[in-house]
């Protein structure tokens, strides 16, 4: 089955700390696509980075990183020097073969992330 | 470039009633997936649409119904309202990709949150 299981619901940090937001996938694919999306308070989804099943490479952008393990079906999310605009729900999604082509996520459910001043 | 909008923001039904919430997708984007997201949760993929047809379908009964226009709107329709209906409904456009099967980054819009009675 395919499933992405985010078990932190809440985290809490105070600024400037580092944070990581973990997630584990499960899939019968061998080809597939994740995902990271941050939900601010006013609702809409925004794109922080998709990554496919055959790049283990890890990436940075900024004060974002990402750590990809196929081997541990892992694919987690720090933010070094945490800010305050930092703070939202941050979701994991995996991309499901099944139900179409594109567009079609598994999210997980989601870790809501405070950052205090 | 005009971002996704949706419509209405809020609004509030009773049990056995009907809702139309629309989307207009971001200039340029020619598929539009819907969302539900129930309190606490993750999404949920509802379907997408692409080229007017549905494009795939997650786990929702019939009474689940879209359209989408030539200009590539769309509406999501649900008929009978139940209580465990109430959520945020996410409409996401995005561009086919050329690649068959490379799921596209998706662009949100902020959501209708749908209230049941």
């Amino acid at each position: 089955a395919q499933k992405v299981t985010q078990a932190q619901t809440e985290i809490s940090v105070v600024e400037k700390e580092d944070v990581t937001l973990d997630c584990v996938y499960e899939t019968r694919d061998t080809t597939y696509y994740l995902f990271w999306y941050k939900q601010p308070p006013s609702g809409e989804l925004v794109f922080l980075i998709r990554r496919n099943s055959f790049d283990e490479q890890n990436e940075i952008s900024g004060r974002y990183s990402w750590n990809f393990q196929k081997s541990t079906s892992s694919f987690n999310f720090t933010i070094t020097a945490s800010q305050v605009v930092d703070s939202a729900v941050y979701f994991c999604a995996l991309s499901d073969p099944d139900g179409g082509s594109q567009g079609n996520l598994i999210f997980g459910k989601g870790t809501k992330l405070s950052v205090k001043p | 470039e005009t971002g996704v909008t949706q419509s209405p923001t809020h609004l509030i039904k009773t049990r056995g009633q009907q809702v139309t919430l629309r989307c207009s997708s971001q200039s340029g984007h020619n598929t539009v997936s819907w969302y539900q997201q129930a309190l606490g949760q993750g999404p949920q993929f509802i379907f997408q649409y692409y080229r007017e047809e549905e494009n795939g379908r997650g786990n929702f009964p019939p009474r689940f119904s879209g359209l989408q226009f030539p200009n590539y709107s769309s509406e999501l329709n649900v008929n009978a309202l139940e209580l465990d209906d109430s959520a945020l409904y996410l409409c996401a456009s995005s561009l086919a990709g050329r690649l068959a099967g490379v799921p596209g980054e998706l662009f949100f819009g902020e959501g209708s949150r749908l209230t049941v009675l």
